[in-house]
């Protein structure tokens, strides 16, 4: 299985910050996800980080509110832009290895925006 | 468009009892991947299982066992001898593969009483 750390794993911000979070892996992957879990709620698919390119947002996420760096096989980032309490979630990564379609999650970054 | 119903919001039962829980999907896709992964109060999310479209093998694991049937288009995972511990929210999955990410269920929130 996947060793993937996530930094921060929570943190408390004021309206209007940003935010970003990090996602490392052991070792190199295919492909990288984001995903947010609001409170009590089933996780939704922000972005796939796509590797050296723009990534590949979906319905209802835009790049200036979250954008998606990835530049390399092993590491991601993404920011919560000018953040509202609308924001607190949990968000995740999660990674795919080459001839695997298991997708890994990190542990989570708990996200409270006050 | 993909979709996953886990219809059962919430089970309560008696630690020892068996506990099936529904996982029905929907996709054009003729290759695809479902999983099945728990996530516990801590909050991670643990994977626990990966079926194939052209596999339609039960699988069991120790005490957990997963029933796939492709005809009614179901995954569904049942604990035996339920235990204390595996009190968690269990969510269903989706994937087509490369690009996409997964597609959730809602979740159960599964509950064993000592």
């Amino acid at each position: 299985s996947a060793v993937i750390s996530q930094k921060p794993s929570r943190d408390i911000c004021q309206r209007g910050t940003s935010l970003t979070i990090q996602c490392q892996v052991d070792s190199q992957v295919t492909m990288m996800f984001w995903y947010r879990q609001q409170p009590g709620q089933s996780l939704t698919l922000i972005a796939t980080a796509n590797q050296g390119s723009e990534a590949t947002y979906e319905s209802g996420f835009v790049i200036d509110k979250f954008p998606i760096s990835r530049p390399n096989l092993t590491f991601s980032t993404l920011t919560v832009s000018n953040m509202s309490p609308e924001d607190s979630s949990i968000y995740l990564c999660s990674v795919v290895y080459a001839g695997s379609y298991e997708q890994y999650f990190g542990p989570g970054t708990r996200l409270t925006v006050t | 468009a993909q979709k996953v119903t886990q219809a059962q919001t919430e089970i309560s039962v008696v630690e020892k009892e068996d506990v099936t829980l529904d996982c029905v999907y929907e996709t054009r896709d003729t290759t695809y991947y479902l999983f099945w992964y728990k996530q516990p109060p801590s909050g991670e999310l643990v994977f626990l299982i990966r079926r194939n479209s052209f596999d339609e093998q039960n699988e069991i694991s120790g005490r957990y066992s997963w029933n796939f049937q492709k005809s009614t288009s179901s995954f569904n995972f049942t604990i035996t001898a339920s235990q204390v511990v595996d009190s968690a929210v269990y969510f269903c999955a989706l994937y087509g593969g490369g690009a996409d990410g997964l597609t959730f269920g809602k979740g159960t929130h599964l509950i064993i009483q000592p």
